[in-house]
């Protein structure tokens, strides 16, 4: 059962324009939600977070928006950089599950010049 | 601070053997996670530990797969007997209450 859902496989997106991730979640318990970026043989690194209390942290170019009613997330990166391609994955945890992130599936990020 | 320690970097080995992958988490972490990540499935949680104990392990796939943590500085995960289908990239991860993980490198295990 998915409970974090990010519908996009892939996304392309010219340097200097924003790039818009989505992710979609299930469980109305969560209350934390983490973005990772991922680069080919490398772990995930932590990029961003936002707990439930707020509906936006912004972090340098990087803003995460929480919309909980819709139960939905978006990570909005202005302006995209060659260096931001990537895989980016959201992750979600809450109630009974604190503590254990549940990961969507991921993103492809590609910045073409 | 070297991070998350994986090893080793890349497996490969026969259908039938067993797998071991090593993990030494980040010093002063209380948790500890190992994940799968496939194409398919993208980043699965298999089990998680707190203080060395597992909590959760309602991901593990079978009972092939088995893990432990014998102290704050150590995890294995061992997979006997390995198959194909247990192919994939496995990452541990550390973290400290919830203030997000840090992920290792991962092991590439390749079972042919």
């Amino acid at each position: 059962d998915q409970q974090v859902k990010q519908n996009s496989p892939s996304l392309s997106v010219q340097e200097g324009r924003i790039s818009i991730l989505n992710c979609d979640y299930t469980n109305s318990m969560f209350d934390y939600f983490l973005w990772y970026k991922k680069y080919p043989a490398e772990g995930p690194t932590f990029l961003i977070s936002i707990s439930s209390i707020k509906d936006k942290n912004e972090d340098g170019r990087f803003t995460v928006f929480l919309n909980k009613s819709a139960k939905h997330l978006s990570l909005h990166i202005v302006p995209s950089q060659p260096g931001d391609s990537a895989v980016y994955f959201c992750a979600a945890s809450g109630g009974d599950s604190w503590g254990k992130f549940q990961f969507g599936a991921g993103t492809q990020v590609v910045v073409t010049p | 601070d070297a991070g998350v320690i994986q090893s080793p970097r890349h497996e490969v080995t026969e259908m039938g053997q067993e797998v071991t992958l090593r993990c030494k988490p980040i010093s002063g972490h209380d948790y500890l996670f190992w994940y799968r990540q496939t194409m398919m499935r993208g980043l699965e949680l298999l089990i998680y530990f707190n203080n060395n104990v597992p909590i959760d392990d309602s991901g593990m796939p079978e009972d092939r797969f088995s893990a432990k943590m014998p102290n704050a500085s150590f995890s294995t995960l061992k997979i006997q007997p390995s198959e194909p289908r247990d192919s994939a990239v496995y990452f541990c991860a550390s973290s400290q209450g919830q203030l997000g993980y840090t992920f290792g490198s991962g092991t590439r295990l390749t079972v042919v």
